[in-house]
């Protein structure tokens, strides 16, 4: 049981270029979220999917695309990466989408764009 | 424009002392707050978590206090171990609407033995 696995640890962007993040869980939970953590600023909320088929916005998604392929996997792309976009991205799960649901972590990616 | 704030970056406390972790909050539409707990390179884990009909919580050397007029919390843990040194964050949500987490900036607490 890995719990919530996230793809790739590193990664170095120049400022215009692609990429997606891949994010994946085995705990059957209907609820995914993708979190970015900058210095001072805490965790903030990108994109959540509620349950499977569904996606919205949180609180700071632009600049971010997000796909959920099936129930497992929530990934996260940047069409155009930009130096604003250098953070410590987290996905997470939850059973639910109620708050009392604990959410779970992944180790986290960390991104630096130039 | 910070919902939840932790305004103090570090905490230091002995071994076997009470550390005290605050946290205050803008929203008075939250009524759902938690807190994680997170080691370096690692992804943030649940701790404790309390609802705005309680005033209290307590897990095991973990205490969560709520003061919702002062719109204020806490986290009491005693007594404190050199394995709690982590950053620790508070969130809060209203489980009206969305139900989505707004975290603070974290709190980093070293236990010395």
């Amino acid at each position: 049981n890995a719990g919530v696995t996230q793809t790739p640890k590193f990664q170095v962007l120049k400022t215009g270029q692609s990429m997606t993040l891949q994010c994946a869980q085995d705990m059957n939970h209907n609820s995914m979220y993708w979190y970015r953590q900058d210095p001072g600023m805490g965790l903030r909320l990108i994109y959540y999917s509620a349950s499977e088929g569904t996606t919205d916005k949180g609180e700071v998604p632009n600049g971010y695309n997000v796909s959920r392929l099936n129930k497992r996997e929530f990934s996260l792309r940047l069409e155009s990466a930009a130096p604003s976009q250098t953070s410590v991205y987290f996905c997470a799960s939850s059973q639910g989408q109620r708050s009392s649901y604990e959410q779970y972590f992944g180790p986290g990616t960390r991104l630096t764009v130039t | 424009d910070q919902q939840v704030k932790q305004n103090s970056p570090s905490l230091s406390v002995q071994e076997g002392r009470i550390s005290i972790l605050n946290c205050d909050y803008t929203n008075s539409m939250f009524d759902y707050f938690l807190w994680y707990k997170k080691y370096p390179a690692e992804g943030p884990t649940f701790l404790i978590s309390i609802s705005s009909i309680k005033d209290k919580n307590e897990d095991g050397r973990f205490t969560v206090f709520l003061n919702k007029s002062a719109k204020h919390l806490s986290l009491h843990i005693v007594p404190s171990q050199p394995g709690d040194s982590a950053v620790y964050f508070c969130a809060a949500s209203a489980q009206t609407g969305a139900n989505n987490l707004f975290f603070g900036t974290g709190t980093r607490l070293t236990v010395i033995p």
